[in-house]
């Protein structure tokens, strides 16, 4: 079956500009997290889901940052006014209900360059 | 704040030889899970380790879990070329679909011919 997709791919901005990243998880994952991976780092924690919930945001950098979903399924991430340090690689994941191992499906991630 | 350490951060070695790559975590964690992350490429799930002595093995890799030590360790046998890639372990508390991942700076693997 389809993995995780997100889009777009790769998105450069210009510092100041508004940005939205799209996330589209397996299909029957309740949750969704959100992760933002700097050039030769682990990915952090931003936000997570579960259905349209937003359980923990605990790791979302600053109030220019905004995460979303609305009907439980796709989510969206938006960063408002972009920042230079906002270049990064921002991952998605996905996991199934219910299951022991619960295991976080990734996304190929969005790369972003804010010039 | 739970914290994740990996060591080495690079680690170059040749065909054929064995080595292996530490996780130390800071706190009590669930779950412990391996992956691998090949050059602009996303996040591979490897290993999930639950309980104290799990270990799991795939291929020429090999993971196991020390709770009370708070370690984990990934060890390669024999490498291969295909094996050079960047591997992450990531700890994660909370119950089943809870909890964020945190994760190490991961470690750097090129094997040589």
């Amino acid at each position: 079956g389809a993995g995780v997709s997100q889009s777009p791919r790769y998105k450069v901005a210009k510092r100041g500009q508004d940005v939205a990243l799209r996330c589209d998880p397996i299909s029957g994952h309740v949750s969704l997290f959100w992760y933002q991976q700097a050039l030769g780092q682990g990915p952090e924690f931003l936000t997570y889901f579960q259905n349209e919930a937003q359980l923990d945001k605990s790791g979302l950098p600053s109030d220019r940052f905004f995460a979303e979903r609305p009907e439980g399924s796709v989510s969206t991430l938006k960063i408002q006014r972009t920042q230079q340090e906002d270049s990064a690689v921002y991952l998605c994941a996905s996991s199934s209900p219910g299951t022991v191992t619960d295991t976080q499906y990734f996304g190929p991630g969005t790369r972003l360059t804010v010039l | 704040e739970l914290k994740v350490e990996q060591n080495p951060l690079f680690l170059s070695m040749q065909e054929g030889k064995n080595y292996t790559i530490y996780c130390n975590y800071s706190t009590t964690s669930d779950r412990l899970y391996w992956y691998r992350q090949d050059p602009g490429k996303s996040l591979e799930s490897l290993f999930v380790l639950l309980s104290n002595g799990a270990v799991k093995q795939e291929g020429r890799l090999m993971a196991s879990l020390d709770t009370k030590a708070r370690l984990s360790t990934l060890h390669i046998t024999a490498a291969v070329h295909d094996l050079s890639a960047t591997y992450f372990c990531a700890s994660r508390t909370g119950s089943t679909n809870a909890g964020k991942s945190t994760f190490g700076d991961g470690t750097t693997l090129t094997v040589k011919p």
